[in-house]
C-alpha cells in the first residue's frame, strides 16, 4: 500500500508565483489534512477536511486554499507565495470514528526566494 | 486552544543509553499518540494509547497514558544509533477532528 503520497517533493517558487500542492491517499480514509513544519514550531494545522464535501481552517489559513477534490485527494493551493512561506507541507489521513491516528506523506519542501 | 507541552526539546545521549521524554498538558485527552520521524519524511506512528492508565510497548519503547489523562511518557530503552530523530507526542480529545501536537524532542546519538 502507498498510504499517503504527496507530489512534488521539493519545489522552489518566486515571490508572487503560485502553486498546487496534490496529496492523495489510498486507506479509504474519510479525513484529510493539511500542516506546516517550521524549525522550533512543531507540526501546524493549515487546513482539514472532515468528509468528502467538507474544508475548515485550521491554526494557520492564511495564504492558502484547499480543495476536497474526491474521497482520495486533498490539494493544497498557494495563491501568491510569500518567503514566509517556505517550509516543509505534510499531507495526513486518517478514519474518522473513535480515536483513530493519523497517516503522514513524506512531505513537500517548498522554498520562496 | 489546547497545547501539549513536551520536554526535553533535545537529547544527546550515548549508544545503549536509556531515554525519557514526556506531553503535559492542562487539558484531558482521550487519545495519546506517539511518532518518530526521520530526516525527510513524514511522521510515523509507533505507539497509540487509547485508556487512562494504560502502558503499551512496542519493541524497546514503552510509553504510558496518564491517570489523569493529561499527561503521557515513552521511554525508549537501550538505545541504537537508527533511534535518532525527533518525536512527536499528539493528544486527541473526544469528538475532535484535529489532533493536538506537542512540539517535538529531537534526539541524538553518540556511538
Amino acid at each position: 500500500n502507498a498510504g499517503v503520497t504527496q507530489t512534488p517533493k521539493f519545489q522552489v517558487l518566486k515571490t508572487g508565483q503560485s502553486m498546487t500542492l496534490q496529496c492523495a491517499q489510498d486507506m479509504n480514509h474519510n479525513s484529510m489534512y493539511w500542516y506546516r513544519q517550521d524549525p522550533g514550531m512543531g507540526l501546524r494545522l493549515i487546513y482539514y477536511s472532515a468528509s468528502e464535501g467538507t474544508t475548515d481552517k485550521g491554526e494557520v489559513p492564511n495564504g492558502y486554499n484547499v480543495s476536497r477534490l474526491n474521497k482520495r485527494e486533498f490539494s493544497l493551493r498557494l495563491e501568491s507565495a510569500a518567503p514566509s512561506q517556505t517550509s516543509v507541507y505534510f499531507c495526513a489521513s486518517r478514519a474518522t470514528g473513535g480515536y483513530s491516528p493519523l497517516h503522514f506523506g513524506n512531505g513537500t519542501r517548498l522554498t520562496v526566494t | 486552544g489546547q497545547q501539549l507541552n513536551q520536554s526535553p526539546q533535545s537529547m544527546f545521549i550515548q549508544e545503549g543509553e536509556d531515554v525519557s521524554m514526556n506531553c503535559t498538558s492542562s487539558s484531558i485527552f482521550n487519545t495519546w499518540l506517539w511518532y518518530k520521524q526521520e530526516p525527510g519524511e513524514g511522521p510515523v506512528l509507533l505507539i497509540a494509547l487509547y485508556k487512562a492508565g494504560e502502558l503499551t510497548s512496542n519493541g524497546r519503547l514503552t510509553a504510558q497514558f496518564g491517570i489523569t489523562r493529561k499527561d503521557s511518557f515513552l521511554n525508549i530503552s537501550a538505545s541504537i544509533p537508527s533511534d535518532v530523530g525527533i518525536y512527536f507526542c499528539a493528544g486527541i480529545i473526544q469528538g475532535a477532528q484535529k489532533l493536538v501536537f506537542g512540539q517535538g524532542t529531537r534526539l541524538t546519538i553518540n556511538p
